[in-house]
């Protein structure tokens, strides 16, 4: 049973530019939640998607939007990059109304140079 | 509104040692609690969690006991191991996680 897989691993940008990751849930989980790691930070909430909705979203600027397929899996897109956006991000997964039972992904490493 | 603190690091322990890594929250109510493990190079574990006051989440050597008092959650080990090494984040649960900051243990044999 493959886990929260995520991709890519790593990734360059130079600011300005526009970045997507892309995140495939647990299986059997149907609601995928995107934080935001800065070094040495503890993860922020960007947004949760349900049902091809988002549904909570977090103090973060229009630039960070997202999506979700029928298939559960979910892309988080990232526009006029800033060196600031530099993070790891995680993507995590769970069951509609189990928002306790996070299953998080290795993350992708995001570099804005 | 909600947050967590956690107490700064690094921790460094030599192995076998007791170990303490303290939180304390600020929330509405009463939120559950979480400790989750993040090794190199990977993603967030749950470690434990706590759902109401006084209850006590454990797994693996660890435990934390969900203090409403002194709203605290705080995470212990009796004996580390050098596979303890990691980052430790204390979190609530308020619609989404809301984590601390982190605290980075170091055992060394």
């Amino acid at each position: 049973d493959a886990g929260v897989t995520q991709s890519p691993t790593h990734l360059i940008k130079t600011r300005g530019q526009q970045v997507t990751l892309r995140c495939s849930p647990k299986s059997g989980h149907d609601t995928v939640s995107w934080y935001q790691q800065a070094l040495g930070q503890g993860p922020q909430f960007i947004f949760q998607y349900y049902e091809e909705e988002e549904r909570q979203r977090g103090n973060f600027p229009d630039r960070f939007s997202g999506h979700q397929f029928p298939n559960y899996s979910s892309e988080l897109n990232v526009n006029a990059l800033l060196l600031g956006d530099s993070a790891l991000y995680l993507c995590a997964s769970s069951l509609a109304g189990f928002n306790e039972k996070l299953f998080f992904g290795s993350g992708t490493q995001l570099s804005v140079l | 509104g909600n947050s967590v603190t956690q107490m700064e690091g690094p921790v460094t322990l030599s192995e076998e040692a007791f170990l303490t890594i303290n939180c304390t929250y600020t929330a509405t109510g009463y939120p559950s609690l979480f400790w989750y493990v993040q090794y190199p190079g990977e993603g967030l574990q749950l470690l434990l969690k706590a759902t109401k006051a006084d209850d006590k989440g454990s797994n693996k050597g660890f435990e934390a006991t969900y203090r409403k008092e002194t709203t605290s959650f705080h995470l212990e080990k009796g004996s580390v191991q050098v596979s303890d090494s990691a980052v430790y984040f204390c979190a609530l649960l308020s619609g989404k996680l809301i984590f601390g900051q982190g605290t980075t243990l170091q055992v060394k044999p």
